[in-house]
């Protein structure tokens, strides 16, 4: 059974700080996926991750995937209040299929 | 990014009651949606997979005589959960593919199911 695990499950963070989010999987896949999940809302996609050894930054956000480790890293950088939110890495299997992680609660505060 | 219309986004039933919800695909042809389920403070369970024009694929442990999908058309998918009880409220949210390797599947807004 393919497992997705994510670490930690909810982070508080202050404010300016760095943190790493960290996506393990067990079955082979090359492509990653990273998301976004407001209170109420849907999922904003934030990360497509593609091939072995890809990084991907946007903001204050920047992705990493390593297929041999299966291994998929959400690194924040200077945190600020409005990346509260909760965070799924995604593995995709077959043509589309995607399984998620048992997501990431953050909590940035002053 | 490609849209995914989702509807209704929040819809409020009776037990006993049948209630569908639809995903359609507004600027592309969705080979392949997909029906997600997610409890509160949980992740997003895969709950089916369907294609246009055949039978949907249903994870292990979701009742297909219960959740009824239906993929008539390339842009459009539905769920229709049927005989609803109140432990079918949950947050369901479809996404849809073109199929092809490597691409994004694009996710609807979300329907907030709560059935009384």
């Amino acid at each position: 059974e393919l497992k997705v695990e994510q670490n930690p499950l909810f982070l508080s963070m202050q404010e300016g700080k760095n943190y790493t989010i960290y996506c393990n999987y067990s079955t082979t896949s090359d492509r990653l996926y990273w998301y976004r999940q407001d209170p109420g809302k849907s999922l904003e996609s934030l990360f497509v991750l593609l091939s072995n050894g890809a990084v991907k930054q946007e903001g204050r956000l920047m992705a990493s995937l390593d297929t041999k480790a299966r291994l998929s890293t959400l690194h924040i950088t200077a945190a600020v209040h409005d990346l509260s939110a909760t965070y799924f890495c995604a593995v995709g299997i077959n043509t589309d299929k995607l399984i998620f992680g048992t997501g990431t609660r953050l909590q940035v505060f002053p | 990014g490609a849209v995914v219309s989702q509807h209704p986004s929040r819809v409020i039933c009776k037990s006993g009651t049948s209630v569908k919800i639809e995903c359609r695909s507004l600027d592309f042809q969705a080979t392949t949606m997909f029906w997600y389920r997610q409890f509160p403070k949980q992740s997003l369970m895969l709950m089916a997979t369907s294609n246009e024009g055949s039978k949907a694929t249903y994870e292990q442990g979701v009742e297909k005589d219960k959740f009824l999908i239906n993929h008539a058309s390339l842009t459009l998918s539905t769920l229709t959960v049927t005989s609803a009880h109140p432990e079918d409220s949950s947050f369901y949210i479809c996404s849809a593919s073109t199929g092809r390797l490597n691409t994004e599947a694009f996710f609807g807004q979300g329907t907030r199911l709560t059935v009384v």
